[in-house]
């Protein structure tokens, strides 16, 4: 299994500005993962993060909306810039075992007004 | 295109009593399939599992049942205990790919 922490765990932001997640997994994994969970939704896969190159972005994600940094194997951070009141959601980081068990963190609820 | 449904938004069922969650798939590359259990304010957490290879898999007080053929799987709970009430997600991926794909989720409430 992964024990996974999210920082930080909900947050007020405001319209335009930047809010940066960030994930702390306690044993190197290659492939993070980061998710979105609207209110009422499933959850969507953003981008899928692996260290020591580009993350890869899902349909209707972008980098320069949501850049995503992968310094080394336990670590990544999520960004949402430039925010509107439709980024409101929880996201939620994650990782997956080479028993393809997933495992998350306990995700950060983004409010934005 | 909704390759993982969970058509019941929720389901309420008694303490004491088995509960059953049903998942439909469409893409018929997924081998690999998923229930994970969601409280409010934490993350999902991974409850069960099982290959296509199987048609069961059980552990404890939950069961997962695989139809391959009519792309359909179900979690059973039993006997259901007020402390399963959450929000259960049936998920899939395949041999291969290394994305999982989540259904809309089931909320469950058990009655005491």
């Amino acid at each position: 299994s992964a024990v996974i922490s999210q920082k930080p765990s909900r947050d007020i932001c405001q319209r335009g500005t930047s809010l940066t997640i960030q994930c702390q997994v306690d044993s190197q994994v290659t492939m993070m993962f980061w998710y979105r969970q609207q209110p009422g939704q499933s959850l969507t896969l953003i981008a899928t993060a692996n260290q020591g190159s580009e993350a890869t972005y899902e349909s209707g994600f972008v980098i320069d909306k949501f850049p995503i940094s992968r310094p080394n194997l336990t670590f990544s951070t999520l960004t949402v810039s430039n925010m509107s009141p439709e980024d409101s959601s929880i996201y939620l980081c994650s990782v997956k075992t080479g028993a393809g068990e997933q495992y998350f963190g306990p995700g950060t609820r983004l409010t934005v007004t | 295109d909704q390759q993982v449904k969970q058509n019941s938004p929720s389901l309420s069922v008694q303490e004491g009593r088995i509960s059953i969650l049903n998942c439909d798939y469409t893409n018929s590359m997924f081998d690999y399939f998923l229930w994970y259990k969601k409280y409010p304010a934490e993350g999902p957490t991974f409850l069960i599992s099982i290959s296509s290879i199987k048609d069961k898999n059980e552990d404890g007080r939950f069961t997962v049942f695989l139809n391959k053929s009519a792309k359909h799987l179900s979690l059973h709970i039993v006997p259901s205990q007020p402390g399963d009430s959450a929000v259960y997600f049936c998920a899939a991926s395949a041999t291969g790919g290394f994305k999982t794909i989540f259904g809309a989720g089931t909320r469950l409430f058990v009655k005491a």
